[in-house]
């Protein structure tokens, strides 16, 4: 299985400041269709799971704009442009690349310093 | 609306048996894969098994292979997972969620399995 590695696993950030996350899988996320399956998702405490992005750099219906995503084949970022309270929980990474077979980083608990 | 809404779950003895059940709305079920997705308490997410739109090709993470079984019914918009020769390592938050790949993600609230004599 593509295993996601996250990096920092703990992020503390000034409110207003950005913060960013790295995802690298062990293998390639192109698949044959062109797309890059790449999610980020953000867990806040005691929720389900909430997709922010989706193919990399496409914010999902509803997310603020502060949110962005990029990279291509193995290295991805989510980057926060200023933090706000509410954006306190874990993120994700994930791939659907290689579908059925999700795999997820390990999360990054993002904390107001 | 479009929503996913879980339901089973509970407190087995190892060994017992549990089963899931998961009722989607407001999009075209039979259209979407669906996968469950589980989270050991205070853990990350683990992907535990997926099924096509059709019913007719499934999919299981090693760690639950031959011990739990996922089902559609494409005329009730229903995805189960029966759970059978339950272990510890199973205890978690299982969630329904409709195909990661797809431009709308959907995840259902989540039910606790627990998993204790």
């Amino acid at each position: 299985d593509v295993v996601m590695t996250q990096s920092p696993l703990s992020l503390p950030v000034t409110l207003g400041q950005p913060a960013s996350i790295s995802c690298r899988s062990s293998q390639s996320l192109v698949y044959s269709d062109g797309n890059t399956y790449l999610n980020w998702f953000q867990q806040r405490p005691g929720q389900s799971p909430r997709r922010l992005i989706y193919k990399v750099s496409n914010r999902d219906s509803g997310v603020p704009d502060r949110f962005s995503g990029s990279g291509s084949g193995t290295d991805f970022t989510l980057k926060i442009s200023r933090v706000e309270a509410e954006d306190v929980g874990v993120y994700y990474c994930m791939q659907g690349t290689h579908w059925p077979h999700l795999t997820f980083g390990g999360g990054t608990k993002v904390e107001i310093k | 609306e479009v929503q996913l809404v879980e339901s089973g779950g509970g407190l087995v003895q190892p060994g017992g048996s549990l089963r899931l059940s998961c009722v989607a709305s407001g999009f075209i079920f039979k259209n979407y894969a669906m996968s469950w997705v589980r989270q050991a308490p205070g853990k990350g997410l683990e992907w535990v098994s997926a099924i096509s739109g059709s019913g007719g090709t499934t999919n299981y993470a090693d760690s639950v292979k031959g011990r739990f079984t996922i089902s559609r019914d494409n005329s009730k918009n229903t995805v189960d997972l029966q759970m059978n020769n339950l272990g510890v390592d199973d205890t978690a938050v299982y969630y329904c969620a409709k195909d990661e790949r797809s431009v709308e993600s959907i995840w259902g609230q989540g039910r606790l399995v627990t998993v204790s004599s």
